[in-house]
């Protein structure tokens, strides 16, 4: 089936620690997107990418990192520097052709430091 | 700037009854607009979308939603609902010009009373 697949699905954190979440789709989509949410908020634009070796920062990629080295992949690292992880994750992906496009989602992944 | 505003966060009702989740934009600039669905700990997924054309959408799960171009309002609606509805409901917009600029409201937490 077609579809992104994120993992893990929940992923423990020690402080200091950098730590990447994998998201892979097989929808052919040539944009794809990292979210977080935290509860009351809504969803975050972290990073994304319109095309293989090009990503652009969202609005709180601070202490985040990416890279998209393949059309199907774009991992996220939470590096040290991101001083509250805890969060839900959401890897997401489009054609990127129109911005009428459906964008679809992971499952997510959840990330708690301990 | 852009914005969505989802003016309650959560709305409890009683199953079968009629639901209305309200949204409502700020753009200065055209856009389209989604309504997306997340049940407990797992990704969003579309329940319908604007792009052009009549006004009313129909989407997925008996929803359907409004757009309303003066009062800058989307609003969904399902005239009866079941348990199986209870999740969050996440208000977005896109910019005719941007794919990549994709603005979620901060979510409306849907619960159905038996």
């Amino acid at each position: 089936d077609g579809g992104i697949t994120q993992s893990p699905k929940y992923l423990f954190r020690k402080e200091g620690q950098n730590v990447t979440l994998s998201c892979e789709q097989n929808l052919n989509h040539d944009a794809m997107y990292w979210y977080r949410q935290d509860p009351g908020q809504g969803l975050r634009l972290i990073y994304y990418s319109q095309i293989v070796n090009d990503f652009q920062k969202g609005d709180i990629a601070e202490g985040y990192s990416v890279s998209r080295e393949k059309k199907e992949s774009f991992p996220l690292t939470v590096t040290s520097a991101q001083k509250n992880p805890t969060a839900f994750y959401l890897c997401a992906s489009s054609t990127g052709q129109s911005s009428g496009n459906t964008i679809y989602f992971g499952e997510g992944s959840w990330l708690t430091v301990v | 700037a852009q914005s969505v505003t989802q003016l309650d966060s959560q709305v409890p009702v009683f199953e079968e009854a009629p639901v209305e989740l309200r949204c409502n934009y700020s753009s200065s600039v055209s856009v389209y607009l989604f309504w997306y669905v997340q049940y407990p700990n797992q990704g969003l997924q579309l329940l319908l979308k604007y792009l052009s054309g009549s006004t009313l959408v129909k989407g997925i799960n008996g929803f359907e939603a409004e757009f309303n171009k003066s009062q800058t309002s989307f609003h969904l609606r399902k005239p009866s609902v079941h348990i199986s509805d209870t999740a969050e409901y996440f208000c977005a917009v896109t910019l005719y010009s941007s794919a990549s600029k994709i603005i979620f409201g901060s979510g409306t937490r849907l619960s159905i009373r038996p």
